[in-house]
């Protein structure tokens, strides 16, 4: 059983741009919630994807958008980066049945926005 | 609002010495509670929740519902305690897996 992974490990962008950042789930988990890191803070979680539909958001503008794949991969995009995007995100997959359980967290893809 | 609150950013024990990692939390519903840890130059993971009641690695906490806390209790620490620990609330029952992120405190265990 393979971990999560994520890619690319850092990204440097500048203001306006847009990204894409991917993670790969571990195998047999049929969701992906995608979480920002900003220096200093907890994670904060920005929308969840449950068989390749979203399934919750937290407090992100819609230029934070995701796609989930079903080869268990799946991206976090975002348009018109702002300096303040400039963060960890993290992925985490989990074989969500009912009530809450365990997250596997990716290692995270450091952005900065210049 | 929901929310986790973390008061110390660091804590620093010698070794042998007991540890009590302070999480308070605000949910006026039934929350489900955890603590993550991560260790140096590794990922964010799961250390315990409160609904197994368990111990690992030395480590317990209880859920109190009247003080809104669940704090996390060692009776002796180690040196390879030494990693940042968040405190996570979840609040939809497992609707969505969603975790609520204390901003975490930096355990460094003495020798």
């Amino acid at each position: 059983e393979t971990g999560v992974t994520q890619s690319p490990t850092h990204l440097i962008k500048t203001r306006g741009q847009q990204v894409t950042l991917r993670c790969s789930s571990q195998s047999g988990h049929n969701t992906v919630s995608w979480y920002q890191q900003a220096l200093g803070q907890g994670p904060q979680f920005i929308f969840q994807y449950y068989r390749e539909e979203e399934n919750g958001r937290g407090n992100f503008p819609p230029r934070f958008s995701g796609l989930q794949f079903p080869n268990y991969s799946s991206e976090l995009n975002v348009n018109a980066l702002e300096l303040d995007d400039s963060a960890l995100y993290l992925c985490a997959s989990s074989l969500l049945l009912s009530g809450s359980v365990e997250q596997f967290f990716g290692p995270g893809t450091r952005l900065t926005v210049l | 609002a929901q929310r986790v609150t973390q008061p110390e950013k660091l804590l620093s024990v010698f070794k042998g010495a007991p540890v009590e990692l302070k999480c308070n939390y605000s949910y006026s519903g039934s929350p489900e509670l955890f603590w993550y840890v991560q260790y140096s130059r590794q990922r964010l993971q799961l250390l315990l929740r409160h609904i197994s009641r368990e111990s690992i690695k030395g480590f317990t906490a209880d859920l109190n519902k009247g003080e809104t806390s669940f704090h996390l209790k060692k009776p002796f620490a180690q040196e390879e305690d030494s990693a940042m620990y968040y405190c996570a609330l979840s609040t939809d029952g497992g609707a969505t897996n969603k975790l609520i992120f204390g901003t975490g405190t930096l355990l460094a265990v003495q020798p």
